[in-house]
């Protein structure tokens, strides 16, 4: 695809339930980032992946969350036993990696809400 | 963790002025970015500027750097009601990663 894509746009789950978000990246694009943003809030750092090396995790709230990347494309949010605080909108981006900085291209995000 | 954090967290102003935005930050960066949201979704790239550069250009955007003082700026000239938005800056450290941390926005309205 031309953009970044995410899946479900919105998704309404009930308190204790999982749900899984998914981030299709920009083909050939090495970096790919999970944020969090809150109503009105900043984006709150999630997950990195670059490449083959270890994802950099230091953004996960909890161990309810947890992400991989299969193959170096897709990507996928896991949250676990989610709570009323985990509502929020999860935005995916992906970057070509260069070490020196490029732009991050960011998906629509989706839409979470803990019933 | 956060480490831009723009200034003023709000700004109103009319149509055809210039917009500033301030973003300081605490560590040591190898580039600084802009970006702009609307309605709450995702993000679009505006520029961004390398830690050897003082300042940048883009259209009706300039940047600039002052690495000395940890801080950006963003001005958006002949502002348009179209450039309502939120405004953030993010941060990258290099070192061989492209990690990005975002400040908490500012809102920007321009009123017709």
């Amino acid at each position: 695809g031309a953009g970044v894509s995410q899946s479900p746009s919105n998704k309404v789950t009930e308190k204790g339930k999982d749900v899984e978000l998914r981030c299709d990246p920009i083909s050939g694009h090495t970096a790919l980032y999970w944020y969090r943003q809150s109503l009105g809030q900043g984006l709150e750092f999630l997950i990195y992946f670059q490449g083959n090396s270890a994802p950099d995790k230091s953004g996960l709230p909890s161990d309810r969350f947890s992400a991989e990347r299969t193959g170096g494309s897709v990507s996928t949010l896991t949250i676990q036993r989610t709570q009323q605080e985990d509502s929020a909108v999860y935005l995916c981006a992906s970057s070509f990696s260069t070490g020196l900085g490029t732009e991050a291209f960011f998906g629509q995000g989706t839409r979470l809400t803990v019933v | 963790s956060q480490q831009g954090e723009e200034d003023p967290q709000a700004l109103s102003i009319q149509e055809g002025e210039n917009a500033t935005m301030n973003c300081s930050y605490k560590t040591s960066i190898n580039n600084l970015q802009w970006y702009r949201q609307n309605s709450g979704r995702g993000l679009v790239h505006l520029i961004l500027i390398r830690s050897n550069e003082r300042e940048k250009h883009s259209g009706r955007l300039r940047v600039t750097l002052d690495t000395s003082k940890k801080s950006s700026s963003l001005l958006i000239t002949a502002s348009r009601a179209a450039d309502t938005a939120s405004y953030f800056c993010a941060t990258g450290n290099g070192g061989g990663s492209e990690k990005l941390v975002f400040g908490k926005g500012m809102k920007l309205t321009v009123n017709p």
